[in-house]
């Protein structure tokens, strides 16, 4: 079964700190892909980036930048000097681009990130 | 270019009447797909399209819910009756392919509220 756990319900940082949203997935799929999406308070749920299973180079956009590790399922998302605008829910999915599954986005719970001023 | 387009952005209704969402897909994705949203549960697929033909439809909640394609442009989830457990916001996404292989876009949402 696909799973998705980000433990981190909320964080707060002060601007300009750096912070980290965990992501720890499950599939017993070898082929896969994950995804980041944000969703600022007016509610859009905005792509940030999809990595497939295969390309564990960490990839850095901006101050975003992402890094996955296969032996442990973790695809995680670090934020590098927050800014408030960066307050929001962060979501990390995981899909399947074969069998029964596909075309479902498995969701996380989100973590909700809070910066303050 | 246009996104995903979704209407009424905001809905409130009264317990059993029916409700029809809109939806309007990125121009040449082919694959469509309904979410809802609560804080209970989350993000949840309710169904998904591929070229207009639903595909999966198991996270459809009970026959009270249904969803229709008629081209490629055009989708409506229709709730009725509706009940207050409905109330939720509701997306509307699509991709050019599933399974990852396309990446999926959202609409703003619909925010139904059941009284």
């Amino acid at each position: 079964a696909q799973k998705v756990t980000q433990a981190q319900t909320e964080i707060s940082v002060v601007e300009k700190e750096d912070v980290t949203l965990d992501c720890v997935y499950e599939t017993r799929d070898t082929t896969y892909y994950l995804f980041w999406y944000k969703q600022p308070p007016s509610g859009e749920l905005v792509f940030l980036i999809r990595r497939n299973s295969f390309d564990e180079q960490n990839e850095i956009s901006g101050r975003y930048s992402w890094n996955f590790q296969k032996s442990t399922s973790s695809f995680n998302f670090t934020i590098t000097a927050s800014q408030v605008v960066d307050s929001a829910v962060y979501f990390c999915a995981l899909s399947s681009p074969v069998g029964s599954t596909l075309g479902r986005l498995y969701f996380g719970r989100g973590t909700q990130l809070t910066v303050w001023p | 270019d246009a996104g995903v387009i979704q209407s009424p952005r905001h809905e409130v209704t009264e317990m059993g009447q029916e409700v029809t969402l809109r939806c309007k897909p990125i121009s040449g994705h082919d694959y469509l797909f309904w979410y809802r949203q609560t804080m209970m549960r989350g993000l949840e697929l309710l169904i998904y399209f591929n070229n207009n033909v639903p595909i999966d439809d198991s996270g459809m909640p009970e026959d009270r819910f249904s969803a229709k394609m008629p081209n490629a442009s055009f989708s409506t989830l229709k709730i009725q009756p509706s009940e207050p457990r409905d109330s939720a916001v509701y997306f509307c996404a699509s991709s050019l392919s599933a399974g990852g292989l396309g990446t999926q876009y959202f609409g703003p949402g619909t925010r139904l509220t059941v009284t």
